[in-house]
């Protein structure tokens, strides 16, 4: 196994600006998670996939965020109009849910700065 | 809605001893899993154990057990001869499932509590 992925590492924007992130899960796992962490804190669930399919959205989720996953491997989360409270390491993390084992596998994470 | 609280920010031991970090949740949910997530300085978020609702046994692993009371709603990790290593943000994290999982059932996203940074000191 490769780990999950994200990239970019860091991303540094302008407030009002769109930017898009994007998580490669484990290549077997079926079930990929967004989650944002703030400083000082533990991460907040956004959304998560299974395959193709996105099953749940918190209500963090506001409408300027958006997540794809289109063929059911990579997804990508969007942000438009960047706002200086979305300032935050955003999280992906995948897993395999059939069988006794649902561990969610993390990735680096994505750090957004918004100027 | 499920709520996990760890209750020590920050907790500060010596190489070798045993230390215990605490974490309470608050669920009306009977199926679902507790975990605990390690996140060293490089921030990449590592799984140190979990623990199915479902069974009475305690997790173990190497270093790392747990103690789980399920009708206190408790879960405390410790950990034994700590190592320089161990040195990290831990998080408890509590998953709620759509059905049982020992017959395949699904799970949804994880609730973390706020952490707590162990150090080890040399």
């Amino acid at each position: 196994d490769t780990g999950v992925s994200q990239n970019p590492r860091h991303k540094i924007t302008k407030r009002g600006q769109n930017v898009t992130f994007r998580c490669d899960p484990i290549s077997e796992h079926n079930r990929l998670y967004w989650y944002r962490q703030t400083l000082g804190q533990g991460p907040e669930f956004l959304t998560y996939f299974q395959n193709e399919a996105q099953l749940e959205k918190s209500r963090l989720l506001s409408d300027r965020f958006s997540a794809e996953r289109p063929k059911g491997s990579f997804s990508t989360l969007e942000i438009q109009r960047t706002e200086q409270g979305d300032s935050a390491m955003y999280l992906c993390a995948s897993s395999l849910v059939w069988g006794v084992k649902d561990t969610q596998y993390f990735g680096p994470g994505t750090r957004l700065t918004v100027l | 809605a499920q709520t996990v609280t760890q209750s020590q920010p920050e907790m500060s031991v010596q190489e070798a001893e045993t230390v215990t970090l605490s974490c309470t949740y608050d669920t009306s949910e009977n199926n679902y899993y507790l975990f605990w997530y390690k996140q060293p300085p490089s921030r990449q978020m590592i799984l140190v154990i979990r623990q199915e609702a479902y069974k009475q046994q305690n997790a173990t692993e190497n270093r790392f057990s747990v103690n789980f009371q399920k009708a206190a709603k408790s879960f405390s990790l410790k950990i034994s001869d700590s190592q320089l290593g161990d040195t990290a943000m831990y998080f408890c994290a509590f998953m709620k499932l759509s059905r049982p999982m020992y017959s395949g059932g699904g799970a949804d996203g994880l609730t973390f509590g706020k952490g707590t940074h162990l150090i080890i000191q040399p």
